[in-house]
């Protein structure tokens, strides 16, 4: 079965643009988690989809937002970026939101 | 207040010996679970192990087990016979299930251990 899947792998980016990153998750998976991985806060969480829901957000501005399609996968978009918002962004994909989290090779974002 | 605390920023292992990785958590959650994930260099994070909070046995997955201890709120990983590729960051993670919520996806990590098998 393959794994969850993100695109793009890396992304170039300079100030005020906007982003938008794809996850694919594991077949049979209905809920999608992102997280954002920087070298200064660490793993953050950002929002959490469940069948189309936004089930759950994170401590993120409202640049940040995401949405989740019929068939599970998800979308993240980042307006406005500013430098700090380069990042190692992970998306992971379970069953349902109690189950186990696997995660996918990430989008390293770069903000100049 | 940080929730996962992993107190060891790095550490070394001669490979085919065995090392503990420290986890403390905190939460008042009576329900919750707990994680251990593997990021290589690639950035790519791996699920290696869960326990949850009602799991009165240790849990195992191959060389990886879980020494739980649920009154001092630690989770260590131990990993059995190290390996040169088990070199890596390792995370802790819980997963907490407030009473009444209805959200049970969010994962809180910690901070991480840079883990280095030598040969």
């Amino acid at each position: 079965k393959a794994g969850v899947t993100q695109t793009p792998r890396y992304l170039i980016k300079t100030r005020g643009q906007q982003v938008t990153l794809s996850c694919s998750p594991i077949s049979g998976h209905r809920s999608v988690s992102w997280y954002q991985q920087t070298p200064g806060q660490g793993l953050q969480f950002l929002f959490e989809y469940f069948s189309e829901t936004q089930r759950n957000k994170g401590n993120f501005p409202g640049r940040f937002s995401g949405r989740q399609f019929s068939n599970s996968r998800s979308e993240m978009n980042v307006s406005t970026l500013e430098l700090g918002d380069s990042a190692l962004y992970l998306c992971a994909s379970s069953l349902g939101t109690r189950e186990t989290q696997y995660f996918g090779p990430g989008t390293r974002l770069l903000v100049l | 207040a940080q929730k996962i605390t992993q107190t060891q920023p790095g550490m070394f292992v001669q490979e085919k010996e065995a090392v503990t990785l420290d986890c403390t958590y905190d939460t008042s959650d009576q329900s919750y679970g707990l994680f251990w994930y593997k990021q290589p260099s690639s950035g790519e994070m791996i699920f290696l192990i869960y326990q949850g909070s009602y799991d009165e046995q240790n849990a195992t997955e191959g060389r990886y087990s879980l020494n739980f201890q649920k009154a001092r709120k630690s989770a260590n990983l131990v990993i059995s016979a190290s390996q040169l590729g088990d070199s890596a960051m390792y995370f802790c993670a819980m997963r907490e299930v407030p009473a009444g919520g209805t959200s049970y996806g969010k994962l809180t990590f910690g901070q991480g251990t840079i883990l280095t098998v030598h040969p």
